[in-house]
């Protein structure tokens, strides 16, 4: 079986651009969850979805980022417009009912 | 988070020695969960603790949820290399699925 699937896995840009990062949950999971790691601040809670609807969005820091779930097996983080500050590695998961998270490979990304 | 405090941040151990890495909250955990992750790779579940006192193996790996619910201790038998690696206790806090996770404990086995 698949597990969750990102794109892109690395990610150069330069500050200013934006940055759209996916997310494939595993099929049938009805929670999605947005997380970045950093060494200073360790695996933060960005944002969660229940069946496609944004539960908790309080980690997000700040107008730049938005993510969206338009349907059940896609999501989107967005920064725009991107800093250096914003660099790190995105990981999405994704679990059913509450019950085991599954993570995603990351999306490492470095803003110039 | 420093909802979920865990201890030590980083461990230098022997092969062949015992070690235990704890997670604290002050909330109580409606579910924990321990992972592992290697540089530059994603978190790969270990195990995950529910009922307060429940207390979970895998091969030489051994979690256990105190009967308050407000931490949890991972301990490692007989350490071997392919035991090192950033482990890292996530959990819910709120009763909706709100999962947070903490700072992560760096381990290094010497052969």
């Amino acid at each position: 079986d698949a597990g969750v699937i990102q794109s892109p896995r690395h990610e150069v840009t330069e500050m200013g651009q934006e940055v759209t990062l996916r997310c494939k949950p595993i099929s049938g999971h009805n929670s999605l969850f947005w997380y970045r790691q950093t060494m200073m601040r360790g695996l933060e809670l960005l944002i969660y979805f229940n069946n496609n609807v944004p539960i908790d969005d309080s980690g997000m820091p700040e107008d730049r980022f938005s993510a969206k779930m338009p349907n059940a097996s896609f999501s989107t983080l967005k920064i725009q417009p991107s800093e250096p500050r914003d660099s790190a590695v995105y990981f999405c998961a994704s679990s059913l009912n509450g019950n085991t998270i599954y993570f995603g490979e990351g999306s490492w990304l470095t803003v110039v | 988070s420093q909802e979920l405090e865990q201890s030590p941040q980083s461990l230098i151990v022997q092969e062949g020695k015992n070690l235990t890495i704890n997670c604290t909250s002050s909330k109580t955990l409606y579910g924990l969960y321990w992972y592992k992750q290697k540089y530059g790779e994603g978190l790969i579940f270990l195990m995950m603790l529910q009922k307060g006192g429940e207390e979970k193996s895998h091969e030489k790996i051994t979690a256990k949820l105190d009967e308050k619910k407000q931490q949890s201790s991972l301990h490692i038998t007989a350490s071997q290399p392919s035991h090192a690696g950033i482990y890292l206790c996530g959990a819910d806090v709120t009763g909706t699925y709100k999962y947070i996770f903490g700072t992560g404990t760096r381990l290094k086995v010497l052969a």
